[in-house]
């Protein structure tokens, strides 16, 4: 596709158990980034990949959330023992090179329950 | 601290009004700034940026370093400028690493 691409769109999984939520990045694009937002809050930065290097993880609210960017395409946002402060929407947004601008996907949003 | 403040969470115009959505940052340094827009059903998108001094839909935005602000003006507004407008401050120069405001939406009545 032409867009940055998120799965699943709607996620509901219980208190404690581990989620994984992916996303496929606009074909050929160097940067990904991973955001939260949460209900009544802005948009929260997570987690951002740039080609090989080693990922800018400074958002990460806690340890019970990675990330890992496999081919430096498809990126996967891991949440261990999921709390219900968890449920927001996932936002993945990619860019070129020429970091003149962010893509967003249409983001999955997670309730747990 | 780094932070962007949108201190309006609705905005509520009749078409043909004016508009002002306002944003104010706090950055020590020298900010890049932009206004994000989300559409009902549709996804997050960029609507200007304030190096590249474009008016898009008829919006502009003029970054004003002795207020900390970041306005985003139109003078007539429209019933599909309705939507969720997010300022954002990227303090390094990252586009897409960015600290977000709260947004504000507005609402543009008939």
């Amino acid at each position: 596709g032409a867009g940055v691409s998120q799965s699943p769109s709607n996620k509901v999984t219980e208190k404690g158990k581990d989620v994984e939520l992916r996303c496929d990045p606009i074909s050929g694009h160097t940067a990904l980034y991973w955001y939260r937002q949460s209900l009544g809050q802005g948009l929260e930065f997570l987690i951002y990949f740039q080609g090989n290097s080693a990922p800018d993880k400074s958002g990460l609210p806690s340890d019970r959330f990675s990330a890992e960017r496999t081919g430096g395409s498809v990126s996967t946002l891991t949440i261990q023992r999921t709390q219900q402060e968890d449920s927001a929407v996932y936002l993945c947004a990619s860019e070129g090179i020429l970091n003149t601008e962010a893509f967003f996907g249409q983001g999955t949003r997670l309730t747990v329950v | 601290a780094q932070r962007v403040t949108q201190p309006e969470k609705l905005l509520s115009v009749f078409k043909g009004a004016p508009v002002e959505l306002k944003c104010n940052y706090s950055y020590s340094g020298s900010p890049e700034l932009f206004w994000y827009v989300q559409y009902s059903r549709q996804r997050l998108q960029l609507l200007l940026r304030h190096i590249s001094r474009e008016s898009i839909k008829g919006f502009t935005a003029d970054l004003n370093k002795g207020e900390t602000s970041f306005h985003l003006k139109k003078p007539f507004a429209q019933e599909e400028d309705s939507a969720m407008y997010y300022c954002a401050l990227s303090p390094s120069g990252n586009t897409g690493k960015l600290i977000f405001g709260q947004g504000t939406t507005l609402q543009v009545k008939p």
